[in-house]
């Protein structure tokens, strides 16, 4: 079974750009959740969907916006990029929501560099 | 403010020993802690946590939870190098979900 893939695995804009970031879950979950990472700040949640919908958010700028689609494909969204906007994008997709799920799995996750 | 907090920081033992790395928070309406495991690369899941008391295992690893005192412990016996890496501990609240530091253990041979 595959496991979950993100694309593109590194990316490059500059300040004020926005970006587009995909996650494809294990096949069968319907859970995708994302995270940020960075030195400074180590890992931060983002938001997670379940079902097409958006069921817990992270402490984010509304810049940070995401969305499911039917097929359970995730993807992410960041506006007006920053600087510090600068890290490693992850998502771990689930069976269930990560409230009931008792596993998740990590994609290789997005290194997104703003210059 | 909710806060998760992991010891030690970091932790340099040999093969074979026993280590325990504990992670303790203040959450508001806490539901789940959970631990990863991070190397060099994407976390890997190991264990979530939602009762007091009750210990998972899986392997040589193992974790508990105590909601009165507010934390929690992972412990790894028989250390081997292949343990080498960084541990998360997350707890999750009805919304938000909240990373510790982490703890950088080293197995040397």
């Amino acid at each position: 079974k595959a496991g979950v893939t993100q694309t593109p695995r590194y990316l490059i804009k500059t300040r004020g750009q926005q970006v587009t970031l995909s996650c494809s879950p294990i096949s069968g979950h319907r859970s995708v959740s994302w995270y940020q990472q960075t030195p400074g700040q180590g890992l931060q949640f983002l938001f997670e969907y379940f079902s097409e919908t958006q069921r817990n958010k992270g402490n984010f700028p509304g810049r940070f916006s995401g969305r499911q689609f039917s097929n359970s494909r995730s993807e992410m969204n960041v506006s007006t990029l920053e600087l510090g906007d600068s890290a490693l994008y992850l998502c771990a997709s689930s069976l269930r929501q990560n409230l009931q799920s008792n596993e998740q799995f990590f994609g290789p996750g997005t290194r997104l560099t703003v210059l | 403010e909710d806060k998760v907090v992991q010891s030690p920081l970091s932790l340099v033992v040999h093969e074979g020993d026993t280590v325990t790395l504990n992670c303790s928070y203040e959450v508001t309406n806490f539901r789940s802690l959970l631990w990863y495991k991070q190397e060099k690369k994407a976390p890997t899941f190991l264990f979530m946590l939602t009762s007091s008391g009750i210990e998972k295992k899986s392997g040589r690893l193992s974790s508990i939870l105590d909601k009165k005192e507010l934390f929690s412990i992972l412990n790894i016996t028989a250390t081997q190098t292949g343990d080498s890496a960084i541990y998360l501990c997350a707890v999750r609240d009805n919304n938000d979900m909240r990373f510790g530091a982490g703890t950088r253990l080293t197995v040397k041979p």
